[in-house]
């Protein structure tokens, strides 16, 4: 599976979009992008995934470069209940044999 | 729908104990991870079911964990003899692996590990 690349931290305010990167340079072309959260005391949770194209879910927004190296996720009204630890994994479909591998992640702070 | 259950949320023994977990997936969830999470890191996957079948265990330190999931619903996962470096969040987590939930995986809240 690929690596990703993510920032260690950022910081955001309540009600701005939040805008959390991620690189995965090696990211082979049938490997899928995933983001899951994981708010502190709980269990990840699943957030969005993509393959090529953009995706929008009611909880964000997934952008991913045309040439599928790097992508965005946007949280478009952040609020205090999304700080979080926002992790980036890209793998192969989980029935081509594909498993979630969970970097360090971003440590998303939303302040008021 | 009831989410991934998991017990007990805490435990903590001395080392050289055994230690058992225990989750209960989400009804009709035919795949059930377990991972581990080391204070400061993501979670890392320890065992993956496909109903009670193993599909993955090659991160499952074999000396002392062992994991079962009899009748392709509950699982228990199991440590004998703790070390101190068993000290983490086990978490369960289980999928449908149909669609259009064949992406997402459900975690439960989780069993803190505390070894001293």
């Amino acid at each position: 599976d690929a690596k990703t690349t993510q920032p260690t931290s950022m910081d955001c305010a309540e009600g701005r979009a939040a805008n959390l990167p991620c690189n995965h340079s090696t990211i082979s072309g049938n490997e899928y992008v995933y983001w899951y959260r994981q708010i502190h005391s709980q269990g990840p949770q699943y957030i969005i995934h993509g393959l090529k194209n953009n995706e929008t879910n009611e909880m964000a927004s997934l952008i991913i470069t045309e040439d599928r190296k790097s992508s965005t996720l946007i949280l478009p009204h952040a609020t205090l209940r999304d700080t979080a630890v926002y992790y980036c994994i890209v793998r192969v479909a989980w029935n081509q044999g594909g498993k979630l591998i969970f970097g360090q992640g971003t440590e998303l702070s939303v302040k008021p | 729908e009831a989410g991934v259950a998991q017990s007990p949320r805490y435990k903590i023994i001395e080392k050289r104990q055994s230690v058992a977990f225990w989750c209960n997936p989400i009804s009709g969830h035919a795949t059930l991870y377990w991972y581990q999470q080391i204070l400061g890191q993501g979670p890392k996957l320890l065992i993956q079911f496909q109903n009670n079948g193993v599909v993955d265990d090659s991160q499952l330190p074999k000396d002392r964990f062992s994991a079962e999931r009899l009748k392709g619903v509950d699982s228990t996962l199991k440590i004998q003899p703790a070390k101190l470096e068993d000290s983490a969040v086990y978490l369960c987590a289980s999928s449908l692996a149909l669609a259009p939930r064949l992406h997402e995986q459900y975690f439960g809240p989780g069993t803190r590990l505390t070894v001293t």
